[in-house]
């Protein structure tokens, strides 16, 4: 089956400092990957949409020079919260799917981001 | 109104007990009807997907779709303790070609012993 590796799955980080989270499709090819936010007893929130080879497409509200996204090949994709603050701490989850219609979507295991 | 309606919960059964999770939706272009479990502190796990109306079953689970209610249904037969997850429904319609899903807020369920 598709498997999505992500990582780190936690990480403390001092504010003002950048944290950067990668996503790798393990046997399959991602042409798109996405990337969520999800805060406690909430649904995920799209951040915005990687895209590889090209700039990632940002949900209204999400500041792209903040969360820096680089899709740089069809297996990785990496977010970089850059100068982070407390409000940034959250559960970010990847997922992408095969590309095959109605396949469904493949998860990370999410990175849990707490900024001190 | 939101797309995709779910309620949060939380829905507490009793070990055995037939579980009944649903999700509303609005947007009649959705295509594909996605079913995840989430246990805490981790990414959500696909558990069934289906693209038609009528029921699709595995295991324990049902998936039932009805279109013309926009009404999807997730059954959980014999439901067990390590069932106790959050269950999020998902939907897809194709938009500009790029397949984005939009999810539900996801209902906590608890199998108490």
């Amino acid at each position: 089956g598709a498997v999505v590796s992500q990582h780190p799955s936690r990480v403390i980080c001092k504010s003002g400092t950048s944290v950067k989270i990668e996503c790798r499709s393990l046997d399959f090819q991602a042409t798109t990957m996405f990337w969520y936010r999800q805060f406690p007893k909430q649904s995920l929130m799209l951040m915005a949409t990687s895209n590889e080879g090209s700039k990632a497409t940002y949900e209204q509200g999400v500041e792209k020079d903040k969360f820096l996204i680089n899709h740089a090949s069809l297996t990785l994709s990496t977010l970089t919260v850059t100068s982070a603050h407390p409000e940034d701490s959250s559960f970010y989850i990847c997922s992408a799917s095969p590309g095959k219609k109605g396949y469904g979507y493949t998860f990370g295991s999410g990175t849990r981001l707490t900024v001190v | 109104q939101k797309e995709v309606e779910q309620d949060p919960g939380p829905l507490s059964v009793p070990e055995g007990a037939i579980v009944s999770l649903n999700c509303t939706y609005s947007n009649s272009a959705f295509q594909y009807f996605m079913w995840y479990r989430q246990y805490s502190r981790k990414g959500p796990e696909l558990l069934m997907y289906t693209y038609s109306s009528g029921n699709k079953e595995d295991g324990r689970f049902t998936a039932q779709v009805d279109k013309s209610s926009k009404y999807i249904s997730l059954f959980i037969r014999d439901s067990q303790p390590s069932d106790s997850a959050t269950y999020l429904c998902a939907m897809i319609h194709a938009s500009g070609g790029s397949y984005i899903p939009t999810f539900g807020r996801g209902t906590s369920l608890i199998v108490h012993p």
